[in-house]
């Protein structure tokens, strides 16, 4: 079954706007990862925060976790319509490093 | 270096008939997954390689589904006896596993689109 589950399912926003999307999940985890997919096709690693982060920074991306309500979030800052595409997150935990998908947040930038 | 690929990009089949997808992983790449995705869904795990051990196939969703690893690289996925309901992309992705604790990192292949008619 699907543990992560993004919020909202689609968002629609202006280029220069900023994005906000959640996540949240169920079991503990030892890392938790944020992927992005452009139509349909394979997913792209965008950036990795550890149970015990709190919060972590690459480039316009900003990511947050809250391990007492198993919940994450991704930011994006002064979004570009090439921002667009579909974001996953990710749970990972466990010996065989198997990560859980949510059903992803469908993220539409218009210029 | 190169990336994750799969063959083919896209398969129509009929009905009944067996496929097999390929994927091939980065050079060096002990770990290997195969996952389902459904048409505006989330990714669904199918199967695990790790090395020389036993494979994870939790995933799985019949007995008509199976996956080889052959030489810890390449690796192919059957699908027999196709089922209008096996229609999706089945993504393929690997990941460096080390003794640190980085490489957590999964990288994904472009994906194989799957018609059955």
């Amino acid at each position: 079954s699907q543990q992560g589950e993004e919020d909202p399912q689609a968002l629609s926003i202006q280029e220069g706007e900023n994005a906000t999307m959640n996540c949240s999940y169920k079991t503990s985890i030892n890392n938790l990862q944020w992927y992005r997919q452009n139509s349909g096709r394979g997913l792209v690693h965008l950036i990795l925060i550890r149970s015990n982060e709190r919060e972590k920074h690459s480039g316009r991306l900003r990511v947050t976790l809250d391990t007492s309500k198993k919940s994450s979030s991704l930011l994006i800052t002064a979004s570009r319509a090439a921002d667009t595409a579909s974001y996953f997150c990710a749970s990972g935990g466990g010996s065989n490093y198997k990560l859980t998908f949510g059903k992803g947040t469908l993220l539409t930038v218009n210029p | 270096g190169a990336g994750v690929s799969q063959s083919p990009s896209n398969k129509v089949t009929e009905k009944g008939k067996d496929v097999e997808l390929r994927c091939d992983p980065i050079s060096g790449h002990t770990a290997l997954y195969w996952y389902r995705q459904s048409l505006g869904q989330g990714l669904e795990f199918l199967i695990y390689f790790q090395g020389n051990s036993a494979p994870d196939k939790s995933g799985l969703p019949s007995d008509r589904f199976s996956a080889e690893r052959t030489g810890g690289s390449v690796s192919t996925l059957t699908i027999q006896r196709t089922q209008q309901e096996d229609s999706a992309v089945y993504l393929c992705a690997s990941r460096h596993i080390s003794g640190t604790s980085g490489g957590e990192t999964q990288y994904f292949g472009p994906g194989t689109r799957l018609l059955v008619l």
